[in-house]
């Protein structure tokens, strides 16, 4: 069964600081991994996303990840944190089921990021 | 860029109720989900739909809800007795190669 672990439930960094949320994975084939945020009563925004290749995925604003498979991880990082990026960050983890006819994807249980000015 | 446009954005209901949350998926996409989302919680996976029939669903999806691609551009969940439990944000999805697709978003409140 695939799940996602964020072992961060909330993380505080001040504006201008460097920030990495933690993700850790489990899935039986190559995975499919997505970084969403969220705002409070908001959507989903999809900030970036890992099919294959490049190891390094960029994203929107100025948001990275680095799927490390050895490690089963997936690490979103920002070198500087903007008060705006305050919100919820959740990983997911996602992919063909033997079927191959689904995608679903697991999410993790999120984490809170505040940002002090 | 296309949207998944949900409506309602906010809908009350009482409890024993029936409700329908309508989405309209991204036209040329072929796979479609519903998640749920409790506040302060996960997002929880519930059902998706492929080639007109449901593909997978979890054990949340259990008689009470349904889903329907009536018209080749609505996407609806219905849940038929609603409970005081199944409040919460409602998400429709769409997925194309490049990924997936969110919606805004139905919160459901039952009282």
């Amino acid at each position: 069964a695939q799940s996602v672990t964020q072992p961060d439930i909330h993380i505080t960094v001040s504006e201008g600081a460097s920030l990495e949320l933690r993700c850790n994975y489990s899935y039986g084939a190559t995975p499919y991994l997505f970084w969403y945020v969220q705002s409070p009563g908001q959507g989903l925004q999809l900030l970036l996303k890992y099919f294959s290749g490049d190891t390094l995925v960029q994203g929107i604003k100025g948001f990275e990840a680095e799927f490390k498979r050895s490690q089963s991880s997936f690490n979103l990082r920002k070198p500087s944190v903007h008060w705006s990026d305050a919100a919820e960050y959740f990983c997911a983890v996602g992919g063909k089921n033997s079927g191959g006819s689904n995608y679903k994807l697991t999410f993790g249980k999120g984490t809170l990021l505040t940002v002090n000015p | 860029e296309p949207e998944v446009t949900q409506t309602p954005s906010h809908q009350v209901t009482q409890m024993g109720q029936e409700v329908i949350l309508r989405c309209v998926p991204i036209s040329n996409h072929l796979y479609f989900y519903w998640y749920r989302q409790i506040l302060g919680q996960k997002v929880e996976f519930l059902v998706s739909f492929y080639n007109n029939e449901i593909s997978e669903k979890s054990e949340i999806f259990d008689d009470q809800f349904s889903v329907e691609r009536p018209d080749g551009s609505n996407f609806t969940l219905k849940i038929r007795s609603t409970k005081l439990e199944d409040s919460a944000m409602y998400f429709c999805a769409s997925l194309d190669y490049y990924g997936y697709t969110f919606g805004s978003g139905t919160r459901l409140t039952v009282v």
